[in-house]
């Protein structure tokens, strides 16, 4: 089975503080994911990376910057976290193409307090 | 552009009765079509996808859906519903450029379903 881990699942940081949020996958997928999740908004993706060192802006990437060194792990960083930014964060892995589904982290619920 | 749609926020039924959950897009090119189920508090769990070939397509947990392309429409179907089924619902259709893998999602669409 496809593994895709998260490092947290609930997390709270206060305005103003730099949060790293990680995300694993074990099945060497060449795509990895990270969107956030808000109610009656679906999910909004807000980088993508195709591979290593390789990323590309989704649709909300204000706020935001992403890190891939290694094919299984893909980081999402909040420079400095804004209570705008309290969401569910989900992250997915795929393999390359357009065929392939994604698969889903459990994902991090966020609070920025 | 490429867009999805999930018309009904909610969808009510009872255990034992047929459901379908709506879900209608708009693409340029050929339609590469997903469905998601989100249990509560989890991840998305993939369940079928359309991409070629047969108009109606199996999946996880009994589910199915048929694509329809005079529609613009892929609704997800389950011939008897169980109280088990009761998440939240994701549509999906791939973005183009069509080989990077990216996905739009709908909404969301919650299922309840009743004893």
């Amino acid at each position: 089975d496809v593994k895709v881990t998260q490092s947290s699942r609930y997390l709270v940081k206060r305005t103003g503080e730099k949060v790293f949020l990680e995300c694993v996958q074990d099945m060497d997928h060449e795509n990895m994911f990270w969107y956030r999740q808000d109610p009656g908004l679906g999910l909004r993706l807000i980088y993508f990376s195709y591979d290593v060192k390789m990323k590309e802006k989704g649709d909300i990437p204000e706020g935001y910057s992403v890190s891939r060194e290694k094919k299984e792990r893909f980081s999402l960083i909040l420079e400095s976290a804004s209570t705008n930014q309290t969401s569910m964060y989900l992250c997915a892995s795929s393999s390359a193409g357009a065929y392939y589904e994604q698969y889903f982290g459990p994902g991090t619920r966020l609070t920025v307090t | 552009a490429q867009s999805v749609a999930q018309p009904e926020d909610q969808v009510n039924v009872a255990e034992g009765n047929p459901l379908t959950v709506k879900c209608t897009y708009s693409v340029s090119g050929n339609p590469y079509l997903f469905w998601y189920v989100q249990y509560p508090n989890r991840g998305l769990q993939f369940l079928l996808k359309y991409i070629t070939g047969d108009n109606l397509v199996k999946g996880s947990y009994g589910f199915e859906a048929e694509f329809n392309k005079s529609q613009t429409s892929f609704h997800l179907k389950k011939p008897s519903a169980l109280v088990s089924d009761s998440a939240l619902y994701f549509c999906a259709v791939r973005d183009m450029p069509g080989n990077t893998g990216k996905l739009i999602f709908g909404q969301g669409t919650t299922l309840q379903v009743k004893p």
